[in-house]
């Protein structure tokens, strides 16, 4: 199976900040990776799929890069609504598999 | 706008089955752009990918999972389910049903999750 090593685990940060997001993958996927943004209680939703492809009506101060085996999703200018864990997930082939999760808390 | 909702027994005893299943209204499954599949997620943790399921049958299973695992479609009730056997407290999470794409998998739709306590 691919392993996803997402970093950091908890991010501390202020509104206004730009913040980064890193998955490693433990082998070659190409450009086949997703973010996802959950909130306590909710299920996740989808913020960027295909590495850098912003779904529809989300933000564009969200942005994916990255292909082969790493990947960053970036926040510009942080909001409110944008503390959340993040979760980078694979679908390079079936057996999907997600990152540990990232906390981006208020500082 | 598609909506999915998950119902199913909310507590199972150790060693039996679980099953859940989900409803699928403001679409169908038998959408030739996409899957049908379910994650679960311990209470405070990760996601974890259960399986996919296509309107033709066609199944993708987690290999960890895949010996106590079924996951099956009724087109004519536009519902698909889960079913796990053998279950330990270990499958004590909240599963989400969910939707993604045959050509692009992000995952765009998800149930609102249900806990499901595996305990005697």
């Amino acid at each position: 199976d691919i392993q996803m090593t997402q970093s950091p685990s908890t991010l501390s940060a202020s509104v206004g900040d730009r913040i980064s997001i890193t998955c490693r993958a433990s082998q070659s996927i190409d450009r086949w990776v997703a973010w996802y943004q959950q909130k306590p209680g909710k299920a996740p939703k989808i913020v960027i799929s295909d590495a850098s492809n912003l779904e529809r009506g989300v933000p564009s101060r969200f942005s994916g890069s990255g292909s082969g085996r790493e990947f960053t999703l970036t926040i510009n200018s942080l909001q409110p609504d944008d503390f959340a864990t993040y979760y980078c997930q694979q679908y390079n082939s079936y057996f999907w598999t997600f990152g540990q999760g990232t906390k981006v808390e208020v500082k | 706008q598609v909506q999915l909702q998950e119902s199913g027994p909310r507590f199972v005893k150790p060693s039996q089955t679980l099953s859940l299943t989900c409803s699928v209204s403001g679409g169908s499954v038998m959408s030739e752009s996409y899957y049908w599949g379910w994650i679960r997620q311990p209470p405070g943790k990760g996601l974890e990918w259960i399986g996919s399921i296509y309107y033709s049958g066609t199944t993708y299973y987690n290999p960890s999972l895949k010996s106590r695992l079924t996951i099956s479609v009724d087109t004519s009730k536009n519902q698909f389910s889960l079913r796990l056997t053998s279950v330990t407290a270990a499958d004590t999470t909240v599963y989400y049903c969910m939707r993604h794409g045959k050509y692009t998998p992000g995952i765009d739709s998800w149930g609102l999750g249900t806990l499901v306590t595996v305990s005697s």
